[in-house]
C-alpha cells in the first residue's frame, strides 16, 4: 500500500546529542516537508524539499538538518543545537507542481529528550 | 501577519448530536484543508477546498470565501469521531505547497 512511513514512533535522547528521524514514501511524490507540533500550537513548517537534492528552511529550522538524496526519503536531524527538542514531528508529503493538491501525512515521531 | 484560527477550541458532544467546528483565516486562500489527528497523532486529510461545500459520509465541510470562513459539520456524531480536527491553509502567494495551520478543535462524542 502507497504511503508516509515514519520511524521511531517513540524516542528518546540524552541532551546534547543528535538524532536522525526517518521518513520514507512510496507515493512518488516530489514534495516532502517535516512539521513540529508542540502542546495548543499549530503544526509549524521545519524544513521542505520540492525536488531531490533541494531542500528550503521553513519558519523554525534553526537546530534541525536535512537531506534529499533520494526522492523517497526525507531524514531529519534535531541537533544539539535545538534548545528545546521535545516535541511531536510529522513528515507530510504531496506532488508538486499544482499548488492545490491532497497532502498525505506520517504518524509522526514523538521525540522526548531526557 | 497570516493567520488561521479555529474555535473552538475544545468540544463535547452527546452521541448523535450535530457538530460544527469553525475555521477563520485573514487573507486571500487558494486552498483550505480539514485534516483528522487521532490520539496517536497521526493525520488523515478529510477534505480540501476551494469553493463551494464537500461531503464525505457523515462529514461536510463548507467554505464561503468572501468572508473567510469556513465550517466542517458533523452528523449524527459517534465516539469514533473523536479526534483533533485541524483546519490549514494555503495563503495566496505563499511559497509553493506550505500549509498554515490552525491550532486544533480537540472533539470528544459521548455515548
Amino acid at each position: 500500500d502507497g504511503g508516509i512511513t515514519q520511524s521511531p514512533k517513540y524516542l528518546f535522547r540524552k541532551e546534547g546529542q543528535n538524532v536522525t528521524l526517518s521518513c520514507e514514501q512510496n507515493l512518488n511524490h516530489d514534495a516532502m516537508y517535516w512539521y513540529r507540533q508542540d502542546p495548543g500550537q499549530g503544526l509549524r513548517l521545519i524544513y521542505y524539499s520540492q525536488i531531490v537534492n533541494d531542500f528550503q528552511k521553513g519558519d523554525i529550522a534553526e537546530g534541525y538538518s536535512v537531506s534529499r538524496e533520494k526522492k523517497e526519503s526525507f531524514p531529519l536531524t534535531v541537533t544539539s543545537a535545538q534548545k528545546n527538542p521535545t516535541a511531536f514531528y510529522l513528515c507530510a508529503s504531496k506532488t508538486s507542481g499544482t499548488v492545490n493538491t491532497e497532502a498525505f501525512f506520517g504518524q509522526g515521531t514523538r521525540l522526548t529528550v531526557v | 501577519k497570516n493567520e488561521v484560527e479555529q474555535s473552538p477550541q475544545n468540544l463535547t458532544a452527546q452521541e448523535g448530536e450535530f457538530i460544527t467546528i469553525n475555521c477563520s483565516y485573514s487573507v486571500g486562500i487558494s486552498a483550505l484543508h480539514w485534516l483528522q489527528q487521532h490520539p496517536g497523532g497521526g493525520i488523515v486529510s478529510l477534505f480540501m477546498l476551494s469553493s463551494g461545500k464537500k461531503k464525505h459520509g457523515r462529514l461536510i465541510a463548507t467554505i464561503n470565501i468572501q468572508e473567510k470562513h469556513s465550517s466542517l459539520h458533523i452528523t449524527a456524531s459517534h465516539p469514533r469521531d473523536s479526534a483533533v480536527y485541524i483546519c490549514a491553509v494555503r495563503f495566496l502567494g505563499g511559497s509553493q505547497g506550505n500549509l498554515i495551520f490552525g491550532k486544533g478543535t480537540k472533539l470528544s462524542v459521548k455515548p
